[in-house]
Parts: structure tokens; sequence; C-alpha cells
């Protein structure tokens, strides 16, 4: 069965550090990757995703992440944050194309002025 | 393109009635997914379509739940005999070319039984 694990459930960064934020995904094949954001009472709003290819996928916002097949890893980063990023952040990973999507738990990010 | 679109935003209800939420997705989308999120997780999958057929629907969803898609444009999700536990965010999303484009999300429902 599919899974996504966020292992941090809370983040906190200053304004300008670098970001880095962790999903590790089991699934026997290769996977559809993604990462959403979520603002307070909001949907969820598309950063990036990896379909195949590039392991180095850029998204919207400055983000980019990096599919790692060999330690079933799909970390989003960001070199320098800004209070406006502060949000909820989730990995899914999906099976097949157009299907159901399973998502992590979710990390909380903080940004410190 | 008006995105994803959800009626209503928040709904409150009392224990033991019915709701039914509606969702409006990109005109051009031909599946259309139901998700549950409760506080501090990550959104659950419910069920999904592909115009008008119900393609996959969770384990997760109660003989209580019901959704449909008639004619493969806006979708209902029905929760009947509504319980404290159904409170969440229902999350409705559309996709056409998810390789191109994603998964689009709604705003959500947020169901409150009282």
């Amino acid at each position: 069965a599919q899974s996504v694990t966020q292992p941090d459930i809370h983040i906190t960064v200053s304004e300008g550090a670098s970001l880095e934020l962790r999903c590790n995904y089991s699934y026997g094949a290769t996977p559809y990757l993604f990462w959403y954001v979520q603002s307070p009472g909001q949907g969820l709003q598309l950063l990036l995703k990896y379909f195949s290819g590039d392991t180095l996928v850029q998204g919207i916002k400055g983000f980019e992440a990096e599919f790692k097949r060999s330690q079933s890893s799909f970390n989003l980063r960001k070199p320098s944050v800004h209070w406006s990023d502060a949000a909820e952040y989730f990995c899914a990973v999906g099976a097949n194309q157009g299907g159901k999507l399973i998502f992590g738990q979710g990390t909380e990010l903080s940004v410190k002025p | 393109d008006t995105g994803v679109s959800q009626n209503p935003r928040h709904k409150i209800t009392k224990r033991g009635q019915n709701v039914t939420f509606r969702c409006d997705p990109i005109s051009e989308h031909n599946r259309l997914y139901w998700y549950r999120q409760t506080l501090g997780q990550g959104p659950e999958f419910l069920t999904y379509f592909q115009n008008e057929a119900q393609l996959e629907k969770s384990r997760l969803l109660s003989d209580r739940f019901s959704a449909e898609r008639p004619k493969g444009s806006f979708s209902t999700l029905e929760i009947q005999r509504t319980e404290q536990g159904d409170s969440a965010m229902y999350l409705c999303a559309s996709s056409l070319m998810v390789d191109v484009y994603g998964y689009t999300f709604g705003s959500g429902t947020r169901l409150t039984v009282v």
C-alpha cells in the first residue's frame, strides 16, 4: 500500500534562511509525487510535481524538490524563506495518472522575523 | 477559468440531519475527487469520478456517504444521519492532464456537526 511520511510536524525558520521539508514515500513502482501548500481555512495550492525525467523539479514561489529513488524521498527546498511562506505543506503520492492521491500528515511552517 | 468551486463554504448541522455539498469543477476537467480533512491531518481520499462514472470509493466511506456526478459536470456529496465524527473540511478537486496541470483543489466546505 502507498504511504507518505512527513517526519516534521512543525518547523520554525528565520526569514531569509533556507528551508528543507522532508517527505518519504512508500510505493513499489515509480510514484507520481506532489507538494501542496495550504493556508488556514483554504484549499490546497500545487507547488510542484514529479512524474518522470529530471529528478530536480522547479515549482512556483521559488520552491524546488528533488526525487531520490534510492532514499524514497522527495524533499522540498527553498533557498530563502519569506514571511508569506508560513503555511501547512503537504507531500502526496499518486499511483497512476489521474488516480487518487495519498497525502502525508503535513508540516506546519512558521517564519520568524 | 474560475477554478474549482465548492458550496457552501461552511455548514453547521445537528447530529442526525442529512447534508449535501456541491462541487463545480473546472469545466473541461473530466476527473473529480472528494477528500476529507480533519484538523492537523492531511486530506484523506473518499472517492473519484471520471466523467459520470464513479471509479473508486474509499473503504473509509461508510454507507451514510454517497456521491454523484450526473452528466459528468458538477458533483454532490451527501452525508446521511450525520455524526459528530463527520465534522471536517470536505475538499473537492478536479483534473484533466495531471502530468501537466496536477490536481486543482477547491477551498472546501467546513462541516460542523453539533
